[in-house]
């Protein structure tokens, strides 16, 4: 079965400190990644996704993140965090631009401290 | 401004009383979505359309009908609601699967 894991549900960071929201992935075939962030009482908003090409690939706000075929990871990732970034992320998975089936992870809560 | 709405915002209802949920966008986009969110569960999708007429179901269909008879409309039908489908519902549309997909403000549902 598809499948996108978010093993934590909950991170916490100092502001400024480098952050990191792991997402790891169970499909078949080449899968295009995506991240949304969900603010309170908001719906989601995209920050970045891969598709193919670079690895790594940067997004919304300062958000960068990393593909890891071997790994099947694509975690999100940003050098200096700030109070403005907690949210509640999610990682995505579709399978190619013939379907729109999704599949959500559970989402991790950041908590930024300052 | 490019946007998804849905209406209503907030609704508690009854066991068994039939209700719609809408979803519209101005983006003229082709593919639309609904999904759920419950804790701990992350979101679900409920169905999903590619093109007018054209949909299918996603991971929890059950209790659930949808229908796409116009390109910017995407209405998720509750035909007699349950309490296990209190829940937060979002709706979803984008230009390609690989493309972002914009969701609207969702629509918190009570149902006792």
């Amino acid at each position: 079965a598809q499948s996108v894991a978010q093993p934590e549900d909950q991170v916490n960071v100092a502001e400024g400190n480098p952050l990191t929201v792991k997402c790891t992935y169970s499909v078949s075939g080449n899968p295009y990644l995506f991240w949304y962030v969900q603010y309170p009482n908001r719906g989601l908003q995209f920050l970045l996704k891969y598709i193919t090409g670079d690895n790594l690939v940067k997004g919304s706000y300062g958000f960068e993140a990393e593909f890891n075929k071997s790994q099947t990871s694509f975690h999100l990732k940003k050098p200096s965090a700030l109070v403005s970034d907690s949210a509640l992320y999610f990682c995505a998975v579709t399978l190619s631009d013939e379907t729109y089936k999704y599949i959500f992870g559970t989402g991790t809560r950041l908590k930024v401290l300052a | 401004e490019a946007q998804v709405t849905q209406n209503p915002r907030y609704l508690i209802t009854v066991t068994g009383k039939k209700l719609t949920v809408t979803c519209s966008q101005n983006m003229n986009h082709e593919y639309m979505s609904w999904y759920r969110q419950d804790p701990g569960l992350g979101l679900r999708q409920i169905y999903y359309s590619m093109n007018v007429e054209v949909t299918d179901k996603g991971d929890v269909p059950e209790g659930y009908k949808v229908s796409r008879k116009e390109k910017r409309n995407f209405p998720l039908i509750l035909e007699s609601p349950s309490p296990n489908q209190t829940s937060l519902y979002f709706c979803a549309s984008s230009d390609r699967p690989a493309y972002e997909q914009y969701f609207g403000p969702g629509t918190r549902l009570t149902v006792t």
